[in-house]
């Protein structure tokens, strides 16, 4: 089964408002990875938290995790239309850092 | 730089038919993988290949294979193609913890 779920699975907001999706996985990791999927297109990544950090940014994108609760949340602000996308995380796990698991993703529409 | 190329983009086979995907990366990675995607079941991994010379199965392996051919490039084999297997296809490659993807393989069994 897969690894890592993404929660929701379709989100819908205005251009300018905040964007917030969460990833639950099971087992223990050593990294967790969010990636962008425009349709038709390969993923592309964007931001990778380890476990022992709690909180990252990068631009617009913030990511934390939270190991106790075995889960994760990317938050876009101020959206834009080209955040159109769907949106995946990845994890390893704990002592195998060459395999990634994704979720099914969350797939985000900002309208303008 | 290329980074991970595919080919090729779209491919149609009928059942029993054989074919090979092809993957090659211009980034001097260690590990490579094959995944596919269906939808809404996000990516599932077919095989990855920690570096060159090893391969091993990911969460799908049934009904295909891998060669390691160098340590650019990967491929992946459909020895007799079923319609379960239509979906989308992608390699990757990863020097640590990131993985860069290919556009993809859109493949069709009928």
């Amino acid at each position: 089964s897969q690894q890592g779920e993404e929660d929701p699975q379709a989100l819908s907001i205005q251009e300018g408002e905040n964007a917030t999706m969460n990833c639950s996985y099971k087992t223990s990791i050593n990294n967790l990875q969010w990636y962008r999927q425009n349709s038709g297109r390969g993923l592309v990544h964007l931001i990778l938290i380890r476990s022992n950090e709690r909180e990252k940014h990068s631009g617009r994108l913030r990511v934390t995790l939270d190991t106790s609760k075995k889960s994760s949340s990317l938050l876009i602000t101020a959206s834009r239309a080209a955040d159109t996308a769907s949106y995946f995380c990845a994890t390893d796990r704990l002592n195998n850092f060459n395999k990634f698991y994704f979720g099914s993703g969350t797939k985000l529409n900002v309208k303008p | 730089n290329a980074g991970v190329t595919q080919t090729p983009k779209f491919q149609v086979l009928k059942t029993g038919q054989s074919m090979t995907l092809q993957c090659a990366q211009d980034m001097n990675h260690n590990s490579m993988y094959w995944y596919r995607q269906d939808p809404g079941m996000g990516l599932r991994l077919i095989y990855y290949s920690a570096s060159e010379g090893t391969t091993d199965k990911g969460e799908v392996p049934n009904g295909y294979n891998v060669s390691r051919l160098n340590k650019r490039e990967f491929s992946l084999r459909l020895e007799s193609a079923a319609p379960s297997q239509t979906s989308v296809y992608f390699c990757a490659s990863a020097g640590t913890d990131t993985q860069y993807f290919g556009p993809g393989t859109r493949l069709t069994v009928l």
